[in-house]
């Protein structure tokens, strides 16, 4: 099947400072790649969908000045948590889509990156 | 936003079939049931996904009833490796449409 990676699977970072995850797209291209953030014992909940070339769509709730969401080429989507305090520590996820014409779509996600903000 | 109702929990001995049920009364006629498992920290993982037939593939078997409001996904010979949390979704989308997940079922392969 179609492999997604994320990057970094864990980081922790202090109080106030940014946090950059990628999400790439290892043997497909995705023009559309999707980023959920997921508490402890809670579902997946999506926060935006990136779309290649062109601004993200933000989930309602979801500041977009805080997560900052760029996916600049077809294969690699970034996720910037700015100014992260202790409350974003969550495991962040993404997911892409590979797009066969041949078959129907699903989309296939990534291992996940691990946030925790002293 | 799409609604599927799933059993909160469910454990299944080893070697046995597990049998996941999921409702979902309100789906359209031109939205397939797929179903993804999540395993302990890691990102959801695809199983299968059917529109009105039964569905079988090398992971799981996939029954939808006739009138499409339930749905059956069924692991033959269940593993510990098995032991995740299991989602059942409806979407019509050809792949590009944002999933919804719901809470899931925890099933737990008992040794």
């Amino acid at each position: 099947g179609a492999v997604v990676s994320q990057h970094p699977s864990w980081v922790i970072c202090k109080s106030g400072t940014s946090v950059k995850i990628e999400c790439r797209s290892l043997d497909f291209q995705a023009t559309t790649m999707f980023w959920y953030r997921q508490f402890p014992k809670q579902s997946l909940m999506l926060m935006a969908t990136s779309n290649e070339g062109s601004k993200a769509t933000y989930e309602q709730g979801v500041e977009k000045d805080k997560f900052l969401i760029n996916h600049a080429s077809l294969t690699l989507s970034t996720l910037t948590v700015t100014s992260a305090h202790p409350e974003d520590s969550s495991f962040y996820i993404c997911s892409a889509n590979p797009g066969h014409m041949s078959s129907r779509d699903t989309q296939y996600f990534g291992p996940g990156t691990r946030l925790t903000v002293l | 936003d799409a609604k599927t109702t799933q059993p909160p929990s469910m454990d299944c001995a080893e070697g046995r079939a597990a049998n996941l049920p999921c409702n979902h009364s309100t789906i359209s006629g031109n939205e397939y049931v797929y179903w993804y498992r999540q395993i302990h920290s890691q990102g959801p993982q695809y199983i299968i996904h059917g529109l009105k037939n039964n569905e079988t593939n090398e992971m799981a078997s996939l029954i939808i009833t006739e009138d499409r409001k339930s749905s059956t996904l069924i692991l033959p010979h269940a593993t510990l490796r098995d032991t995740a949390v299991y989602y059942c979704i409806f979407l019509s989308n050809f792949g590009n449409e944002k999933l919804t997940f719901g809470t899931g079922t925890r099933l737990t392969i008992i040794p």
